[in-house]
């Protein structure tokens, strides 16, 4: 079975862009996560859906990113307008949600750079 | 505050020792802790789960848990130059809304 599949693996863009990045989680799997990684701040949640339904975005930074998920095998993550302080590496995570089981399983990541 | 608290190390040992690594967390009603692995460059990725108070053991990897004390530990046995990579903390809040929070990550090295 194909893990988490994240696109692009790199991006790199002009601040003021739009910039859409990617997910498709395991199948089967029901809760689908947003991750950001820094040096400074390490992995923070950004949003959180199960069953396709956002149940926790108060990991969003601002107005300027939003999440989707139209369906059980995609998710987009979009920040517009992107901002040099947006350069991170963007995880997408997915887990079949249990009683207590959240093991995750990422993505390669996104490795975003606004110039 | 923050929710879960790892020493960030540097963390160096070398070949053959136990490595060490703990982990303290807020949230007294969590139930579920996890150790992610997280190679330079690459994603985290899970080497262990524990739920209850003791020891679990798998392969070279023993995790330990004291609730009581809000305390959870990875030791790696035998430790090997391959096991060089951040060791991230997780654990689940007691919360409705199940978030996995990170700790920052212990980075280690094994000398060979």
């Amino acid at each position: 079975d194909a893990g988490v599949i994240q696109s692009p693996r790199h991006e790199v863009t002009e601040m003021g862009q739009e910039v859409t990045l990617r997910c498709k989680p395991i199948s089967g799997h029901n809760s689908l996560f947003w991750y950001r990684q820094t040096m400074m701040r390490g992995l923070e949640l950004l949003i959180y859906f199960n069953n396709n339904v956002p149940i926790d975005d108060s990991g969003m930074p601002e107005d300027r990113f939003s999440a989707k998920m139209p369906n059980a095998s995609f998710s987009t993550l979009k920040i517009q307008p992107s901002e040099p302080r947006d350069s991170a590496v963007y995880f997408c995570a997915s887990s079949l949600t249990g009683d207590r089981d959240e093991k995750l399983f990422f993505g390669s990541g996104t490795q975003l750079s606004v110039l | 505050q923050k929710e879960v608290e790892q020493n960030s190390g540097p963390l160096s040992v070398p070949e053959g020792a136990i490595a060490s690594l703990n982990c303290t967390y807020s949230d007294r009603g969590s139930q579920s802790f996890f150790w992610y692995r997280q190679y330079s460059g690459k994603s985290p990725e899970l080497i262990m789960f524990i739920y209850s108070n003791g020891d679990k053991e798998d392969g070279r990897f023993t995790a330990q848990l004291n609730k009581a004390s809000q305390y959870v530990s990875l030791l790696i046995r035998d430790s090997q130059p391959s096991d060089s990579a951040t060791y991230l903390c997780a654990v689940v809040s007691s919360g409705s809304a199940r978030q996995l929070t990170f700790g920052s990550g212990t980075q280690l090295t094994v000398l060979p």
